[in-house]
Order: C-alpha cells, then sequence, then structure tokens
C-alpha cells in the first residue's frame, strides 16, 4: 500500500496567486482530513469528509479555502487568492474503519506552502 | 470546544523511562489518541485509549482516566529514535475528528 499521497509536495507563490493541493487517500478509506500545522497553531483541522461528503468545515479559515472531493480516491485543497500568513504545512490523511471512530489516522507527507 | 494541555518540552537520557501528561477538557469525549512526529515528518499513530486504563504496545504505553480527564504516554528504554514530537488527541463525541494538542517535543540524550 502506498499511504496516502500528496502533491506538490512543497509549494512557493506569491501572494495574491491561486494555490491547489492534492491528496490521494488510501484505498477504501471513508474518512479523509485536510490539515495545517504551524508553530503558533499547532495541528488544526480544517475539514473533514465521510464517504466523499463534507461533515465539518468549520476549520476553514476564511472564504478564501475551499476544499473538494470528487471521487473516493481524490480531494483537493484550495487557497485562492494566497496570503503569506497562509504558509504552512498542509497535511492530509484518512481512516478506514468503516462505521468505527477514527482514532487512527493515516497521514501523507505533507505539503509545505510557502506564500511570498 | 476541546482544549488539550500537555508540556512543551521533555527531555530524558538514553535507555531511561519518560513519562508524557496530557490534560483535556472537552464537551464531548470518546477516546485519547497518541501521535508522533519527527522533524519534517508526518504525525503517526502510536496508541488509543477508549476506555480507562493502560494500553501497552512494546516499549510505549498509554493511559486513561476519564473521570480525570488525564492521560499519558510512557516511552520506556528510550532510544536516540525516539526523539521526536509527542501529541495527545481528543477523538471527540462524534468519534471522527481528533483535536491535537501543541505537542511535546522529546529530546533523548546520551
Amino acid at each position: 500500500d502506498a499511504g496516502v499521497i500528496q502533491s506538490p509536495r512543497h509549494e512557493v507563490t506569491e501572494m495574491g496567486q491561486e494555490v491547489t493541493l492534492r491528496c490521494k487517500p488510501i484505498s477504501g478509506h471513508n474518512s479523509l482530513f485536510w490539515y495545517r500545522q504551524t508553530m503558533m497553531r499547532g495541528l488544526e483541522l480544517l475539514i473533514y469528509f465521510n464517504n466523499n461528503v463534507p461533515i465539518d468545515d468549520s476549520g476553514m479559515p476564511e472564504d478564501r479555502f475551499s476544499a473538494k472531493m470528487p471521487n473516493a480516491s481524490f480531494s483537493t485543497l484550495k487557497i485562492q487568492p494566497s496570503e503569506p500568513r497562509d504558509s504552512a504545512v498542509y497535511f492530509c490523511a484518512s481512516s478506514g474503519l468503516a462505521g468505527g471512530p477514527g482514532y487512527e489516522q493515516f497521514f501523507g507527507p505533507g505539503t509545505r506552502l510557502t506564500v511570498l | 470546544g476541546q482544549s488539550l494541555e500537555q508540556p512543551s518540552e521533555v527531555t530524558a537520557v538514553e535507555g531511561a523511562i519518560v513519562q508524557i501528561n496530557c490534560t483535556y477538557q472537552t464537551s464531548g469525549f470518546y477516546g485519547l489518541s497518541w501521535y508522533q512526529q519527527h522533524d519534517g515528518g508526518a504525525p503517526t499513530f502510536l496508541s488509543y485509549n477508549g476506555l480507562d486504563g493502560l494500553e501497552e504496545t512494546g516499549r510505549f504505553s498509554s493511559f486513561l482516566s476519564r473521570s480525570d480527564s488525564y492521560g499519558y504516554l510512557l516511552l520506556q528504554e528510550l532510544q536516540m529514535k525516539d526523539s521526536a514530537s509527542y501529541f495527545c488527541a481528543v477523538l471527540g463525541a462524534g468519534s471522527y475528528q481528533l483535536t491535537f494538542g501543541k505537542g511535546t517535543k522529546l529530546s533523548v540524550i546520551p
């Protein structure tokens, strides 16, 4: 199993540009999570999908952030327009205990985003 | 909402035992997970407590007391490779979402 796959691994962009982060969860997993990690705020949940449906997006910081999961094997997190304060490591995680608690989440390697 | 408290840094000697505490306040609680993260890496799952008591997985053990809203991670026979950040995370009443603490940076010294 390849694990959770994220791309790109590193992204450097200029303020105002659109950024799209991509995630492929582990095959068979029905829950997908997007997190953001910074030194100041730690690891924050942005949005959670269950069976491709967004269940909780209360962690999305503002309207500049949007996330989609068009099918069970792909999700995107988009920032438009990007700002320097969005610089962080963005993790995607999936969980596959069907019908069970999501205490064990499998994290991808992360995307390190730098907005200049 | 959820809030978790854990020490920011801990230093311990190779071969020793270290305990990382976690206290939480939550509006809904299903269980407590622990994750390890090496510098530049991704969080990886270590253990989970859904019931009070001790769970043991090799050199690592985790404990939970629901009545005290308290848990800890115990690492025995410390190795240099255990130098990493350790996060406690509350599994909320919805049972799918984890809220992470700020993490404890463990440094293992020779």
